[in-house]
Parts: structure tokens; C-alpha cells; sequence
């Protein structure tokens, strides 16, 4: 049983290039979340979805996009990228219940120079 | 806007000690988790508190939930090295149709000495 499986682990980005970060989740879960986590700090809520074509913003969601179109896949976009943006990114999907904890991806590691 | 802080921050403690990590947060709510990071890694769920007064051990764990005090613990009995992570807690204060939007605290880095 995968989890949540997040593509690619690291990534090294010039100013103003764009990527799409990919999460994908094999639990046939509805809810699915973003979040970005700065060196020593929590993590911040980018964007979520509740299930398939819903999706709306978190926290710090300036400077990125979401998609979801299928319950299993739920793609992060960053678009012109800035150095602001270096981070650790963590996908993360939920049962249909607030019982339920958060099932984290490994992360993807981020640099933009 | 909800604040959910972490006290202490670092800690270092030694093998065989007891300590107590506090999660306070501004906003009601009654669903709080308790996560452990361990470095490079991702995130490990430890704890899902439910309701006031909730409490959950697991080994020498032990997590606890007061809603009117806005105040949950992580206590650790006779540390071990294989404690030594970093620990969140993060409170959820969604309504129960809008999928659990977590706020995490600062994060405690918990180191523990032979």
C-alpha cells in the first residue's frame, strides 16, 4: 500500500521557471491538502480539496495553483518561480472523517536560485 | 486568527527523564493531532484528541486534551534516544463538511542524551 506518493524528492529551479509538483494517493481518499514548511517551522496549509473538482484556498496560497480532476491526483502548480518560495512541500490526504489524522507524502525539496 | 504555540521550543533531555511538551492555541476547538517529524523525514501521526479531557498513551507517550483551557500536553515518560524528533501538534477548527484544514504549532525539537 503506497500512501501518499509525491514526485520529484528534490528540485532546483531558476527565478521565473514554472513546475508542477505531483501527489497522488492510493486510499481513495476525498480530502487532500498542500503545505509548504520553512526551515525549523510548522507547516503552513497552501491550498485543499475536498474531493474531485473542488478545491480552495489555504493560508499561503499567493503564487500557486491546484488542480484536482481525479480523486487520486492532486498536482501543485507554482508559476514564476521566486526565491520566497524555497521550501519543503508535503502533500497530505484524510478519510471522510475529522476523526481521522492527516497521512503525509515524503516531501518534495525546493530550491530556487 | 487562530495561534496554536509550542512550548519549549528545543529541549534536551537526558535518557531516563520525564518531560512535558505544551501546545496552546487561541480559537476554541475539540480535535487536536500530535505529530512526530524526524529530520529529512515526513510527517508521523502520533495522536488524534477528540474531545475534552481526551487522553492516549502509546509506550511512553502520553497526550492529553483540555478544550477550556485551550491547552493540550505530550508528556514523555523515561526517556529513550529514539524519542529525539521534532513534535507537532496542530488543531483543527473547521466545521465538519470542510475537510479538516490544520494550524500547526512552531514545531518542539526534542533531543534526548544518553
Amino acid at each position: 500500500n503506497a500512501g501518499v506518493t509525491q514526485t520529484p524528492k528534490f528540485r532546483i529551479l531558476k527565478i521565473g521557471q514554472s513546475m508542477t509538483l505531483q501527489c497522488t494517493q492510493d486510499m481513495n481518499h476525498n480530502y487532500m491538502y498542500w503545505y509548504r514548511q520553512d526551515p525549523g517551522m510548522g507547516l503552513k496549509l497552501i491550498y485543499y480539496s475536498v474531493g474531485a473538482g473542488i478545491t480552495d484556498k489555504g493560508e499561503v496560497p499567493n503564487g500557486y495553483n491546484v488542480s484536482r480532476s481525479t480523486t487520486e491526483d492532486f498536482p501543485l502548480r507554482l508559476e514564476l518561480a521566486a526565491p520566497s518560495q524555497t521550501s519543503v512541500y508535503f502533500c497530505a490526504s484524510r478519510g471522510p472523517t475529522r476523526n481521522q489524522p492527516q497521512h503525509f507524502g515524503d516531501g518534495t525539496r525546493l530550491s530556487i536560485l | 486568527e487562530l495561534k496554536v504555540e509550542q512550548n519549549p521550543l528545543f529541549l534536551s533531555m537526558q535518557e531516563g527523564k520525564n518531560y512535558t511538551i505544551y501546545c496552546n492555541y487561541s480559537t476554541t476547538s475539540d480535535r487536536l493531532y500530535w505529530y512526530r517529524q524526524d529530520p529529512g523525514k515526513s510527517l508521523e501521526s502520533l495522536f488524534v484528541l477528540l474531545s475534552n479531557g481526551a487522553v492516549k498513551q502509546e509506550g511512553r507517550l502520553m497526550a492529553s486534551l483540555d478544550t477550556k483551557a485551550r491547552l493540550s500536553t505530550l508528556h514523555i515518560t523515561a526517556a529513550v534516544h529514539d524519542l529525539s524528533a521534532t513534535y507537532f501538534c496542530a488543531v483543527d477548527i473547521s466545521k465538519e463538511t470542510s475537510g479538516s484544514r490544520l494550524t500547526f504549532g512552531e514545531g518542539t525539537q526534542l533531543t534526548v542524551n544518553p
